[in-house]
């Protein structure tokens, strides 16, 4: 039972490229979220979905896509990569949307 | 707006015990989460509370004040292994959760 898996683990971006984060869990959660923490801040929400095929925004969505083909996979999608978007992502999941959240390991992106 | 206030920085000596505070205001409240995150890491889940009280689980304690908008994490028996930040979380109205920005703390020897 591997959790929550991220892949990259780090990842350096020049300004306009794109790329996709890739999260999967293998606990059969419905809920998976998608946030990015930047030091000194809280975590904060980027996109979250309630099961396949349904995905809403967070927070702070400007500059991302998401999509939920499946139960297990939740890909975070950067387009047009700017420097406000160096921060550490992370993936998570949850059974119920009151229940505990279950991280991946992250990503930590820069783009210069 | 949606605020989560805790310290920013603490420390504590080993065997000792810490409380660390967060003190909330957001629109609607359905549970407050507590989590630990040791540098570089993903963060873990501690303790959930949506009822005012005590709840106990081994070294960690989490209280939750509704009233006032206020819970803290008690740790006992402090181990080195200890260090790490702790986040406090609010669920609001629509489930979505307000993370605090965390409170390191530092075990002294």
């Amino acid at each position: 039972n591997a959790g929550v898996t991220q892949t990259p683990k780090f990842r350096i971006l020049k300004i306009g490229q794109s790329m996709t984060l890739q999260c999967t869990q293998d606990m059969n959660h419905n809920y998976m979220y998608w946030y990015r923490q930047d030091p000194g801040m809280g975590l904060k929400l980027i996109y979250y979905s309630v099961g396949a095929g349904i995905t809403d925004k967070g927070e702070v969505p400007n500059g991302y896509n998401v999509s939920r083909s499946t139960t297990e996979d939740f890909p975070l999608r950067l387009e047009l990569a700017a420097p406000s978007q160096t921060s550490v992502y992370f993936c998570a999941s949850s059974y119920g949307e009151r229940n505990e959240q279950y991280f991946g390991p992250g990503t930590r992106l820069t783009v210069t | 707006g949606q605020n989560i206030d805790q310290p920013t920085e603490m420390t504590a000596t080993e065997g000792a015990i810490v409380q660390i505070n967060c003190t909330y205001q957001t629109s609607g409240f359905n549970g407050l989460f507590w989590y630990q995150q040791h540098a570089g890491e993903a963060p873990t889940f501690l303790s959930y509370n949506v009822l005012d009280g005590l709840e106990e689980k081994g070294r960690f304690s989490s209280f939750l004040s509704r009233s006032k908008g206020y819970s803290y994490l008690l740790l006992k028996e402090l181990q080195m292994k200890d260090s790490a930040s702790y986040l406090c979380a609010v669920m609001d109205s629509n489930y979505q959760l307000i993370w605090g920005a965390g409170t390191k703390l530092i075990i002294k020897p």
